[in-house]
This record gives C-alpha cells, sequence and structure tokens, in this order.
C-alpha cells in the first residue's frame, strides 16, 4: 500500500522556538493532506487540510498564524509550530489522500511527538 | 456538527468470543463510514469502508442508516485483534474524516 512518513518522529524544543514538521507521500502524489493532533489516551482531532498550490483550510479553533502549513509540492506538506509553548506538546500526525482503484483512502504518517520545554 | 460516538473506551473479550465494537454517528448528507485500526506501536491503518462491503481480517461493519450506526463485528476474536479501534465517517469536503473518541480492544488468551 501507499506509504507516508514523517519527519521528526519525535522534537524537543525550547518554548519560544519553532519547529517544522514534514510529511512526504513517497509512492503516491497527493493534492491533499491533513494534520491532526492527538493528546494522550483522546482521539484524533483533525487540525488543518493542506492543499497542493493553495492556502490550508482550518479547523474552527486551530489559530493558522501559530500553526503554519506549506504545502509546495504534490508529495510534501509541511507544518511549522510557530513560537512553541509546553502547551503545543502533543503527537501531531499527518495523512495523504490517494486514489486508487477508484477509491479514495487516506494513508496516515507515524507520527512526530513534539515536546516543548 | 458532525459527531462520532464510540461508548465503549474498553472492551476485553477471550480469544474465540464474539466481539462488537459500537459506532454511532450523526452526520449531515451521506457519509462514508470507515473503521481504521491502531496496532501497539503502529501507524494508524484503514480497516475496512462501508461501500466495499468486504471482509477484512474477519471482522464487518453494517451500515444502519436507521439507526445511523455503523457497528463493527467479528464472530471469533483473536489475540492479534487487540489493537485502538476507530469509527471514522467521512464527508465530501476534500474528504475529511471524523474520528470517533476509540475503543481499545484487549483479547485474552
Amino acid at each position: 500500500g501507499a506509504v507516508v512518513s514523517q519527519h521528526p518522529s519525535r522534537v524537543i524544543c525550547k518554548s519560544g522556538t519553532s519547529v517544522k514538521i514534514e510529511c512526504r507521500s513517497l509512492d503516491f502524489q497527493a493534492t491533499t493532506m491533513f494534520w491532526y493532533r492527538q493528546f494522550p489516551k483522546q482521539s484524533l482531532m483533525l487540525m488543518a487540510t493542506s492543499n497542493e498550490g493553495s492556502k490550508a483550510t482550518y479547523e474552527q479553533g486551530v489559530e493558522k498564524d501559530k500553526f503554519l502549513i506549506n504545502h509546495a509540492s504534490l508529495t510534501l506538506s509541511t507544518l511549522t509550530v510557530t513560537s512553541a509553548h509546553p502547551e503545543d506538546s502533543s503527537f501531531y500526525i499527518c495523512s495523504a489522500r490517494d486514489y486508487g482503484r477508484g477509491q479514495e483512502t487516506q494513508y496516515f504518517g507515524p507520527g512526530t511527538r513534539l515536546l516543548v520545554l | 456538527a458532525q459527531r462520532v460516538t464510540q461508548p465503549e473506551k474498553l472492551l476485553s473479550v477471550f480469544k474465540g468470543a464474539p466481539v462488537e465494537l459500537k459506532c454511532n454517528y450523526s452526520y449531515s448528507g451521506s457519509p462514508e463510514l470507515f473503521w481504521y485500526v491502531q496496532y501497539s506501536r503502529q501507524r494508524l491503518q484503514l480497516l475496512l469502508r462501508h461501500i466495499s462491503r468486504e471482509s477484512i481480517k474477519g471482522f464487518t461493519a453494517d451500515l444502519n442508516k436507521g439507526e445511523t450506526s455503523f457497528h463493527l463485528k467479528k464472530p471469533f476474536a483473536q489475540e492479534e485483534d487487540s489493537a485502538m479501534y476507530y469509527c471514522a465517517p467521512g464527508g465530501t469536503s476534500y474528504g475529511k474524516l471524523t474520528f470517533g473518541q476509540g475503543t481499545i480492544l484487549t483479547v485474552h488468551p
């Protein structure tokens, strides 16, 4: 099946710094990717929809200036957490949408663990 | 608003017993329904979708539009079925998914 990678797998940063997380579709092109956030023992919360070549669509309550999304190519979307604070510590997961055999499927990355000190 | 309810946070059964993971949804339009599974230390992956009407790893799920339910069933649970299961209806808006809270299934030997 299709593979989605994320880099880094985990990152520790100081409060006030910015962190960039990459999401790549390795063997397919994805015009649409999604970014989720998952708190411990909780479900995935959709943060934004990343569209290649256009602005991301953010879910209600998600600060677009805080979580910058860039989808510059058909295989790469990046999420930048700007001026990170401890409350931004979380597990960030991306997914990429693929059309195969006439069906649309979302493939998920392994996630990135962010810890802000 | 789109809403998904998985009433059981934890579900434990013994190997060979039937298992049913419940999912109820409230969704505008006609969503496509999915079940995703996350095994220990692995990424989230698609288990099955209602449109395919297929059985994956012995699991099936029937969409009941009247009850707005999409329960996941397996007649004989196996230990390797132990995992976190998410019900997720999807809309047509770029294929967005709304995830339920998830059910942790534990199958005891």
